[in-house]
């Protein structure tokens, strides 16, 4: 079965520039979370949806950075304008939303340069 | 918000040791994950655990959780090269939302062959 499947893998841009993330999560689960990895914070929640709709999006770092979910089968994560400070990976995770199960899985990630 | 401990952050070892990390909280959690992440790809789930005490395998890994809730380790035996990566905790717990997991920082782990 396919996991999480994010793209780009790798995106360079220059400060200014708007920025789209994708994520298709795994096919029957109903939550997505979008996090940010660097060296200094580890891994951080931006915002994550349940059935298409955002929960939480109390991590979002500022209102450059906006999350949809249009269907259940995508997402995005866009960074309007970019700056230097957004470098990081990003990773999409997903999971299925019953009681008592909160495995995520995670997408391989998208690294995001910022220069 | 909460914090997991998670020691040692690097560990330096022989292939064929076995291996022990662990995460500490302050307050109490109700599932604990491990993953573990190889380099440019994202975390991959090893083990959970839902229930103080449990005890789980998962081939050469073997996972707690504490029986305080406020624990757990990983111990993975006779080391191989492929078992370098970084390995995460990771926690839910009411405080934190039922749909939130609070991340470790990560134990780096080095196998010299």
């Amino acid at each position: 079965d396919a996991g999480v499947i994010q793209s780009p893998r790798h995106e360079v841009t220059e400060m200014g520039q708007e920025v789209t993330l994708r994520c298709k999560p795994i096919s029957g689960h109903n939550s997505l979370f979008w996090y940010r990895q660097t060296m200094m914070r580890g891994l951080e929640l931006l915002i994550y949806f349940n059935n298409n709709v955002p929960i939480d999006d109390s991590g979002m770092p500022e209102d450059r950075f906006s999350a949809k979910m249009p269907n259940a089968s995508f997402s995005t994560l866009k960074i309007q304008p970019s700056e230097p400070r957004d470098s990081a990976v990003y990773f999409c995770a997903s999971r299925v939303a019953t009681s008592g199960s909160y495995e995520q899985y995670f997408g391989p990630g998208t690294r995001l340069t910022v220069t | 918000g909460q914090q997991l401990n998670q020691s040692p952050q690097s560990m330096f070892i022989q292939e064929g040791e076995d291996v022990s990390m662990n995460c500490t909280s302050s307050s109490i959690f109700n599932t604990w994950l491990w993953y573990k992440q190889e380099p440019g790809e994202g975390p991959v789930l090893l083990i959970a655990l839902y229930k103080a005490g449990e005890l789980t395998s998962n081939g050469r890994l073997t996972a707690q959780f504490g029986i305080t809730r406020k624990d757990s380790f990983l111990n993975i035996s006779a080391s191989i090269p492929s078992d370098v990566g970084i390995y995460f905790c990771a926690g839910q717990s009411i405080i934190q939302g039922a749909q939130k997991l609070v991340f470790g920082q990560g134990t780096r782990l080095t196998i010299n062959p």
